[in-house]
């Protein structure tokens, strides 16, 4: 079966400090995608990134930067030099690209505050 | 501007009266989905439409209707709101999901509905 894990629940930094947000997707597909979406106070779902799985070039995105490791079925988010704008839930969300359960995989999320 | 428009964003009803939340997007796109949030639950998906007329039941399905007459319109009908449907509710769309891949889900801002 499919699961993916966002292993920190909440995370606190002070402003521009690092922060990296980890995903892991356990999955016997060797195919899929792995998308990123941001869940700001206001409350909307913002898309953020979309990788595929037999791209593992790391993306960087002004301070928003990805790491995806398929041997540790790893998709990384890093932000750099952190902002309380950065202040937000972020959702890792895997979406298989084989059988017939092709859907988004929502993680449960990643609670990050940045402070001042 | 392209937009997936929801109304109302929130509501506080009582137990039994019927409701629809609207949802309307001008992107021209053929999948239309439903979700719910909750606490500890992350986002799940209750009803998806990969077109006009194709609708089909995703994770929790049960207490909810929908339809899908036009492209734009998905709304989400609960016939008999029970407290446990209080939640906070998304509608987003995108151009064609599943077999036809993963493409980015662009979300509604979000109705908050309270059953009393």
């Amino acid at each position: 079966a499919q699961k993916v894990t966002q292993a920190q629940t909440e995370i606190s930094v002070v402003e521009k400090e690092d922060v990296t947000l980890d995903c892991v997707y356990e999955t016997r597909d060797t195919t899929y995608y792995l998308f990123w979406y941001k869940q700001p106070p206001s409350g909307e779902l913002v898309f953020l990134i979309r990788r595929n799985s037999f791209d593992e070039q790391n993306e960087i995105s002004g301070r928003y930067s990805w790491n995806f490791q398929k041997s540790t079925s790893s998709f990384n988010f890093t932000i750099t030099a952190s902002q309380v704008v950065d202040s937000a839930v972020y959702f890792c969300a895997p979406f298989p690209n084989a059988g017939n359960n092709r859907k988004l995989i929502w993680g449960l999320g990643t609670s990050l505050a940045v402070n001042p | 501007e392209a937009q997936v428009t929801q109304n109302p964003r929130y509501l506080i009803t009582v137990t039994g009266k019927k409701l629809t939340v609207t949802c309307s997007q001008n992107m021209n796109h053929e999948y239309m989905s439903w979700y719910r949030q909750d606490p500890g639950l992350g986002l799940r998906q209750i009803y998806y439409s990969m077109n006009v007329e194709v609708t089909d039941k995703g994770d929790v399905p049960e207490g909810y209707k929908v339809s899908r007459k036009e492209k734009r319109n998905f709304p989400l009908i609960l016939e008999s709101p029970s407290p446990n449907q209080t939640s906070l509710y998304f509608c987003a769309s995108s151009s064609r999901q599943g077999r036809a891949g993963a493409n980015v889900l662009t979300f509604g801002a979000g109705s908050r509905l309270t059953v009393l």
